[in-house]
């Protein structure tokens, strides 16, 4: 099976600060990729999907990129309402395995 | 607007089973394929199951595979999740979520919920 790993673990920035998070597949995936925030307590919500395609409703300060084995997602300008943990997601075939999470914390 | 919404969740003690239910709304349920996904408590997501559209297809992760069945009933609307001879790495809130086909990113969530498996 496709192994996800996601890094770093957890980071802290200052609000403003421009944030990135790497997922790395142990195979190819295409775009096949899709990333979700999880605020504590709170259901997982879809930012973003096809690697890069922004799902509906999600600020444009959230962006995706990559193909093959290696994505990023950026925030572009970290705000207090994105402290949480982000997962990617492959979704080419089962398992649909996530990452571990990345925990974002406010400095 | 598209709602899930878990059910069944509960105590149970080891070695025993559980089904759980996915109830939905706001969408032709017969055209969606659902997926379940847990997470334990203070862990990350895990993938667990997925059915087709058609109930004919059915993928599991490794942890659950052949102790988990997942089955639905289009004509009723309803989704299940059987669990049995389950053990305490089981113990997590189980969401189901939906995104269409069985490979396909995941817009729509449930909230969630708890098994705990404890004696």
């Amino acid at each position: 099976d496709i192994q996800m790993t996601q890094s770093p673990s957890s980071l802290s920035a200052s609000v403003g600060d421009r944030v990135t998070i790497t997922c790395r597949a142990s195979q190819g995936i295409s775009n096949h990729l899709a990333w979700y925030q999880q605020k504590p307590g709170k259901v997982p919500k879809l930012l973003i999907y096809a690697a890069s395609t922004l799902h509906s409703g999600v600020p444009s300060r959230f962006s995706g990129s990559g193909s093959g084995t290696d994505f990023t997602l950026t925030i572009s300008s970290l705000q207090p309402e994105d402290v949480a943990t982000y997962y990617c997601q492959k979704y080419n075939s089962a398992p649909h395995t996530f990452g571990q999470g990345t925990k974002v914390e406010s400095k | 607007q598209v709602q899930l919404a878990e059910s069944g969740g509960g105590v149970v003690q080891p070695g025993r089973s559980l089904r759980l239910s996915c109830a939905t709304s706001g969408f032709t349920f017969s055209d969606y394929a659902i997926h379940w996904i847990r997470q334990a408590p203070g862990k990350g997501l895990e993938w667990v199951a997925v059915i087709s559209v058609d109930g004919t297809m059915q993928f599991y992760a490794e942890s659950v595979k052949g102790r988990f069945t997942v089955s639905r009933d289009n004509s009723k609307n309803t989704l299940h999740l059987q669990m049995v001879s389950l053990t305490a790495d089981d113990t997590a809130v189980y969401y189901c979520a939906t995104g269409r086909y069985t490979s396909s990113w995941l817009p729509y969530w449930g909230q969630g919920t708890l098994v705990t498996v404890t004696s």
